[in-house]
């Protein structure tokens, strides 16, 4: 059982088109990050959110971390096929102890 | 700087055999993590050193064991290998300043017949 449920975990959408993924999970973290990593390569970190009911904005990926600091979700805004990817999300806890979701395999067909 | 460097990339194993890996951190980065990805789980935590130190350990099996070196480079070795140990095995370092700011390496594909 993954610590970190995401959703969903496969999508498949034509470029310019907007999409959301979802990392929920029952715990509380002191931070939440998100990767994205690319075929024959480990995760490159995009962002970490530390403040329940942050908003951050890189380009067109927003990120936005739960009031509660349980659950994150990443919305891209017309999408490229440069953002295909595996979306990992990553809540540090308390002892700075890092748990993975299995990611959001996400294809942006041109 | 360069960047987390793993070797070797590809590894194939039979059942029963040893395996050792080895991670080079970013220089200055006195943190490194390993971690296994499998499709069906993900990435899980297998243990995280520090200044030659174990500090976390995730939920794996006494098979699979590490150390850190004084120059902070980093070995896992898996021993009595299982076809269930296939996985891509991912290093990733960090520095003292943002402990949370992972920095990974492209992995060590291991397949294990």
């Amino acid at each position: 059982t993954q610590l970190l449920e995401q959703s969903p975990q496969f999508l498949s959408i034509q470029e310019g088109e907007n999409l959301t993924v979802y990392c929920n999970s029952s715990s509380v973290f002191s931070s939440l990050q998100w990767y994205r990593q690319e075929p024959g390569e480990g995760p490159v970190l995009l962002v970490t959110v530390v403040t329940g009911g942050e908003v951050k904005k890189l380009k067109r990926l927003t990120f936005q971390f739960g009031d509660a600091r349980k659950d994150s979700s990443l919305h891209i805004t017309a999408a490229q096929p440069g953002d295909t990817g595996l979306y990992l999300c990553a809540g540090v806890g308390n002892n700075n102890d890092m748990r993975f979701g299995a990611g959001t395999r996400l294809t942006v067909k041109p | 700087k360069a960047g987390v460097t793993q070797t070797p990339r590809y590894l194939i194993k039979t059942r029963g055999q040893q395996v050792t890996l080895s991670c080079s951190p970013i220089s200055g980065h006195r943190s490194v993590s390993w971690y296994q990805q499998t499709p069906g789980q993900g990435l899980q935590f297998l243990f995280e050193y520090f200044s030659e130190t174990q500090r976390n350990k995730g939920n794996f099996p006494g098979r699979f064991s590490g150390r850190q070196f004084s120059n902070s480079r980093s070995e896992m070795n898996v021993s009595t290998l299982e076809l269930g140990d296939s996985a891509l095995y991912l290093c990733a370092s960090s520095d003292l300043v943002s402990v949370n700011e992972q920095f990974f390496g492209p992995g060590t594909r291991l397949t294990v017949l």
